[in-house]
C-alpha cells in the first residue's frame, strides 16, 4: 500500500514570493507517478502539475515546478511568484502506473493563504 | 472542452428519499470516479468504471448505486441516506489507454446535506 504525506496543514506566503508546499511518500511500486491538485475554495479541482517517476527532469508549468526526488521519495511543489488565485488547498497524490485508472492516493492537504 | 459537468449543485434529502446525482463529460474519457471528500479532507474514492464497467468499488454501501449508462454520463443513486454521508460528492475523467495513471479531471461536485 502506498501512503502519501503532507507534513503542512497550513501555509501562507506573501503575494509576489515564492513558496514550497511538501509531499513525501512510501511505496514499494518502481512505476507510478505523482500530481498536484488545487482546489481553491468553493470551486473545483484542477491539476497543477504531474510527474512520471521515470523521468528524472523536474516537470514544470509555468510558475509552477516540483523537486522530485525519487530515492528519497520527496515531491515538493515550489510556487514563484504568488498570487492571490494560489489561495487554495493543495493534494499531492500518487498513482500506479500498470493500469491507467485507478485509485489516486492522496495526502491530507495543505491550505495555502496568499496575502496582499 | 475540459470540462467535467455535474448535477445538482446542492442537494438537500430526507433518511428515507430517493436522489440522484448526475456527472457528464464530452472529453472522450473512458474512465469515470465518483468521490465522496469532507471539509478540509482528501476525497476519497467510492468508484471507478472503465469502459462502462464498473471495475473498483471501495467497499462503499449498498444504499449508493452507481450506473453508468453511456461512456459519457454517470450516475449515483441515493436511497435512506444517513446524516454522516453528507458532504461533497465529486465526479472525474480521465483517459484510459492503457498503462500510465492518467490525469483525473474533476467536476465541480454536489453538495449533499442529509437531514
Amino acid at each position: 500500500a502506498q501512503t502519501v504525506t503532507q507534513s503542512q496543514p497550513e501555509m501562507s506566503v506573501q503575494e509576489a514570493e515564492t513558496v514550497t508546499l511538501s509531499c513525501t511518500y512510501d511505496t514499494s511500486e518502481n512505476n507510478y507517478y505523482l500530481f498536484w491538485y488545487k482546489q481553491p475554495p468553493s470551486r473545483q479541482m484542477i491539476l497543477v502539475i504531474r510527474q512520471e517517476a521515470y523521468k528524472q527532469q523536474n516537470a514544470t508549468e509555468n510558475r509552477f515546478s516540483v523537486n522530485f526526488q525519487k530515492a528519497a521519495k520527496s515531491f515538493s511543489l515550489k510556487i514563484s511568484d504568488s498570487q492571490l488565485g494560489d489561495t487554495a488547498m493543495y493534494f499531492c497524490a500518487f498513482g500506479r502506473g500498470g493500469t491507467s485508472y485507478g485509485k489516486l492516493t492522496f495526502g491530507q492537504g495543505t491550505i495555502l493563504t496568499v496575502h496582499p | 472542452d475540459t470540462e467535467v459537468t455535474q448535477t445538482p449543485k446542492h442537494l438537500v434529502m430526507g433518511m428515507t428519499n430517493k436522489k440522484s446525482l448526475k456527472c457528464e463529460q464530452h472529453m472522450g474519457h473512458r474512465a469515470m470516479y465518483w468521490y465522496k471528500q469532507k471539509a478540509k479532507k482528501p476525497p476519497e474514492l467510492m468508484f471507478v468504471y472503465s469502459y462502462e464497467k464498473l471495475s473498483i468499488n471501495e467497499s462503499v454501501p449498498s444504499r449508493f448505486s452507481p450506473e453508468c449508462p453511456n461512456s459519457s454520463l454517470l450516475n449515483l443513486h441515493l436511497h435512506a441516506l444517513q446524516p454522516e454521508d453528507s458532504a461533497l460528492y465529486l465526479c472525474a475523467s480521465s483517459q484510459d489507454r492503457g498503462q500510465e495513471a492518467e490525469t483525473q479531471y474533476f467536476g465541480p461536485g454536489t453538495r449533499l446535506l442529509v437531514l
